[in-house]
């Protein structure tokens, strides 16, 4: 397993379009969060998934925001009409115990223009 | 309210020589996890020690150290001979009681000069 990976890496879109990323999580790690980041900024918590069940989401999460999680695998998070306050890196990062820290992807870097 | 704290928002180390990230943070949980991630430029983020709020030893992990100082409230790392691939940016981050997500610090910026 090569650890948790994010697609796209980056990706461009025009204001008001919709957006989906994926993320990959490490097989056996049944945790699976989201993270938003600004640059400067540490990351913020956006929601966590427990295999399939989505558990929490924050705020920040307006309903123009959805994450899901099939069968407890990979998880999806879309952007429905992207705004420019949408820019960021967005994180995804999976865990089994938090004992040994959580594994992040690399993010995907959303341009809204 | 739970806040995390990083005071220092840039730093410059010489190379080979010890620099000291300092992380204060507030809680009134008696259960809390202390992390802290690097991040380099290309912004994976990276794990590098972890320490338990009931753990009475601080964490060493090779070159990386946590100064836990549960009474301050404070959750400082070390690194000790800094090397130039040590340039990043590096975040404290803690988890609560019965609450997995992490919560993190604002950052501090650390450039190691040759």
């Amino acid at each position: 397993d090569t650890g948790v990976s994010q697609n796209p890496r980056h990706k461009i879109t025009k204001r008001g379009q919709n957006v989906t990323f994926r993320c990959d999580p490490i097989s056996e790690h049944n945790r699976l969060y989201w993270y938003r980041q600004t640059l400067g900024q540490g990351p913020e918590f956006l929601t966590y998934f427990q295999n399939e069940a989505q558990l929490e989401k924050s705020r920040l999460l307006s309903d123009r925001f959805s994450a899901e999680r099939p069968k407890g695998s990979f998880s999806t998070l879309e952007i429905q009409r992207t705004e420019q306050g949408d820019s960021a890196m967005y994180l995804c990062a999976s865990s089994q115990t938090e004992l040994y820290g959580y594994t992040f992807g690399s993010g995907t870097r959303l341009t809204v223009v | 309210a739970q806040k995390i704290t990083q005071t220092q928002p840039g730093m410059f180390v010489q190379e080979k020589e010890a620099v000291t990230l300092d992380c204060t943070y507030d809680t009134s949980d008696q259960s809390y996890g202390l992390f802290w991630y690097k991040q380099p430029s290309s912004g994976e983020m990276i794990f590098l020690i972890y320490q338990g709020s009931y753990d009475e030893q601080n964490a060493t992990e090779g070159r990386y150290s946590l100064n836990f100082q549960k009474a301050r409230k404070s959750a400082n790392l070390v690194i000790s001979a800094s090397q130039l691939g040590d340039s990043a940016m590096y975040f404290c981050a803690m988890t609560f009681s019965n609450d997995y997500k992490l919560s993190f610090g604002a950052g501090t910026t650390v450039t190691v000069r040759a």
